[in-house]
């Protein structure tokens, strides 16, 4: 079966350091990868999304980065947080675009103090 | 652009009552929309897809293309319902593999 790992669960991190979330599925090929922060009162922003090797789309501009090394691995990173970069962060996955259920890690509260 | 909306931050009824939680999309082309749900301390995930047609936990949504909506319908709340929702939509097999969500909407469900 499917799983998806994200990790860390909680991060406190200080203003301009860096930062490396990692995101991992196990038991598909060549899904569809996406980032998501969650806000009260804004809902669910999607920050990135990814449907390949390589191929990173960013939705917001903003402080942060994302990448896709391999097949089943989505990092989002930033070379120097701000303290808005605070919040909690979701990684997500699914099969084929448009039909298919995604299926959402445990996510990472990041706070910058 | 596309877009969700969920007008309502937080929607509070009795056990019992009917619930009606509302979505509204802006898509020019076909789109695939979602509920999805997320219980107190459990992971997002999916309640129902517009393109299934089908009742979960008694649960329903009907996609309405002249109004642009996708409103959430159960006609007796539970308790166990109480929870966040969040309406998703998505772009099709042509897609570029887009998912966006709404606000959420808080639903309370009070004994």
């Amino acid at each position: 079966s499917q799983t998806i790992h994200q990790w860390p669960a909680t991060l406190v991190q200080p203003v301009g350091s860096p930062l490396s979330l990692e995101c991992t599925v196990e038991g598909t090929s060549n899904p569809n990868l996406y980032w998501y922060r969650q806000a009260a009162g804004r809902g669910l922003q999607l920050l990135f999304y990814s449907v390949g090797i390589g191929q990173i789309s960013s939705e917001v501009p903003q402080n942060l980065s994302a990448s896709r090394p391999q097949d089943r691995q989505f990092i989002l990173s930033s070379k120097k947080l701000l303290l808005s970069d605070s919040g909690f962060y979701l990684c997500a996955w699914s099969a084929i675009p448009g039909f298919s259920e995604a299926f959402f890690g445990q996510g990472t509260r990041l706070t910058v103090v | 652009a596309q877009r969700v909306t969920q007008p309502e931050k937080l929607l509070s009824v009795f056990k019992g009552a009917p619930v009606e939680l509302k979505c509204n999309y802006s898509y020019s082309g076909s789109p695939e929309l979602f509920w999805y749900v997320q219980y107190s301390r459990q992971r997002l995930q999916l309640l129902l897809r517009h393109i299934s047609r089908e009742s979960i936990k008694g649960f329903t949504a009907d996609l309405n293309k002249g109004e642009t909506s996708f409103h959430l319908k159960k006609p007796f709340a539970q308790e166990e319902d109480s929870a966040m929702y969040y309406c998703a939509l998505s772009f099709g097999s042509s897609n570029t593999g887009k998912l966006i969500f709404g606000q959420g909407t808080t639903l309370q469900v009070k004994p």
